[in-house]
């Protein structure tokens, strides 16, 4: 089974600034990587997602994570943040057969100060 | 990617009734569909799963008898919840996916109160 750690709860970052989420993963096999965002009384929004192929992958509003298979990580990056992506973020990891095992890690609170 | 609605979005009751909520896919045939929970501040915890056609499979201390799923169509999944208790107030969100897809797709989730 796959495991996911988020490594901060709250991450409290100044708009305008650059910022890391941190996710690290644990599997036996090869695996699907996600981050999701959640905005309050809302269901989840896909940022991005890799699959395969390039470890760099770019997704909505500015959002980028980094795939590092030796250190089992899927960091997601923002060079410049905004009071719009004050949320709740979810990294979550499947294996590779199709998407019926979905495991999420416990979220990060992103608040971005004015 | 697919378009999820859940219906009604918030709900208030009082405690001994049931409630029940819908998850429709709105462009996608969705064979598999998921039923999770959120609890304030906490990650989403999977209930169930419910392929098309078949009895849900209920996570692990989830009770099957007091919420009933039922996936009749490739895109209407309904969970009730039964004889509803204060601790049963929660968030609850939706999936959907396919045997072909390699990501869930998720509903807006329903706020369910129970007083």
């Amino acid at each position: 089974a796959q495991s996911v750690t988020q490594l901060d709860s709250q991450v409290p970052v100044f708009e305008e600034a650059p910022v890391e989420l941190r996710c690290n993963y644990s599997s036996s096999v090869s695996v699907y990587l996600f981050w999701y965002v959640q905005y309050p009384n809302q269901g989840l929004q896909l940022l991005l997602k890799y699959l395969s192929g390039s470890t760099l992958v770019k997704g909505i509003n500015g959002f980028e994570a980094e795939f590092n298979k030796s250190q089992t990580s899927f960091h997601l990056r923002k060079p410049t943040v905004h009071i719009s992506d004050t949320a709740e973020y979810f990294c979550a990891v499947s294996d590779l057969y199709g998407a019926n095992n979905l495991f999420f890690g416990t979220g990060t609170r992103l608040t971005v100060i004015p | 990617g697919a378009v999820v609605s859940q219906h009604p979005s918030r709900v208030i009751c009082k405690s001994g009734t049931s409630v029940k909520i819908e998850c429709r896919s709105l462009d996608f045939q969705a064979t598999t569909m998921f039923w999770y929970r959120q609890f304030p501040k906490q990650s989403l915890m999977l209930m169930a799963t419910s392929n098309e056609g078949s009895k849900a499979t209920y996570e692990q201390g989830v009770e099957k008898d007091k919420f009933l799923i039922n996936h009749a169509s490739l895109t209407l999944s309904t969970l009730t919840v039964t004889s509803a208790h204060p601790e049963d107030s929660s968030f609850y969100i939706c999936s959907v996916t396919s045997g072909r897809a390699t990501e869930q797709f998720f509903g807006p989730g329903t706020r369910l109160t129970v007083l």
